[in-house]
């Protein structure tokens, strides 16, 4: 089973807009890491947030972590052409990943 | 760009066969771990290893092996390819106590 799932599937949003995405799992965590993945392409790591860590920051990223819910959030500012991707949540360090969130960003 | 290789970059198999993939990981990183990636899903946890030792393994067939090389590069091996295994493989190396990983661009195999 995916431990990782995000939502929603897909989300269109125009430039300079904000987007979110959410992600939920099902068991206990040590850390949640969110990545992007350009049209099959590896997967570039955005962001780590560790379980006793309930935001963290990096450039536009923002990301949540609720434990008590097993969810997390990812927030995108000011958003960019260059920024349409999937993005995908995994949780630890054999990672267990959901379907993803296929962001497009229209100019 | 991570320092993270992979090769081939495509290739095509006919079903039945067998296929070895390659990774290099990036300078510093002792622990690889393999990916399976079907068309418009996220990536499903094939095994990793550390130390030239497999430490963990997804739901995957043990028609699925790998090995670890002292210089810490990594194949995949799958025999007996079936449609199913047509996918983009994707490597991820991480360091001792990293919890982040640096992946591959991946290879992408097509089976026949």
């Amino acid at each position: 089973s995916q431990q990782g799932e995000e939502d929603p599937q897909a989300l269109s949003i125009q430039e300079g807009e904000n987007a979110t995405m959410n992600c939920s799992y099902k068991t206990s965590i040590n850390n949640l890491q969110w990545y992007r993945q350009n049209s099959g392409r590896g997967l570039v790591h955005l962001i780590l947030i560790r379980s006793n860590e309930r935001e963290k920051h990096s450039g536009r990223l923002r990301v949540t972590l609720d434990t008590s819910k097993k969810s997390s959030s990812l927030l995108i500012t000011a958003s960019r052409a260059a920024d349409t991707a999937s993005y995908f949540c995994a949780t630890d360090t054999q990672l267990t990943f959901g379907t993803g969130t296929r962001l497009t960003i229209i100019p | 760009e991570t320092g993270v290789t992979q090769s081939p970059t495509h290739l095509i198999k006919t079903r039945g066969q067998q296929v070895t993939l390659r990774c290099s990981s990036q300078s510093g990183h002792n622990t690889v771990s393999w990916y399976q990636q079907a068309l418009g899903q996220g990536p499903q946890f094939i095994f990793q290893y550390y130390r030239e030792e497999e430490n963990g393994r997804g739901n995957f067939p043990p028609r699925f092996s790998g090995l670890q090389f002292p210089n810490y590069s990594s194949e995949l091996n799958v025999n007996a390819l079936e449609l199913d295994d047509s996918a983009l493989y994707l490597c991820a190396s991480s360091s001792v106590g990293g919890d982040e990983q640096y992946f591959g661009p991946g290879t992408r195999l097509t089976v026949t």
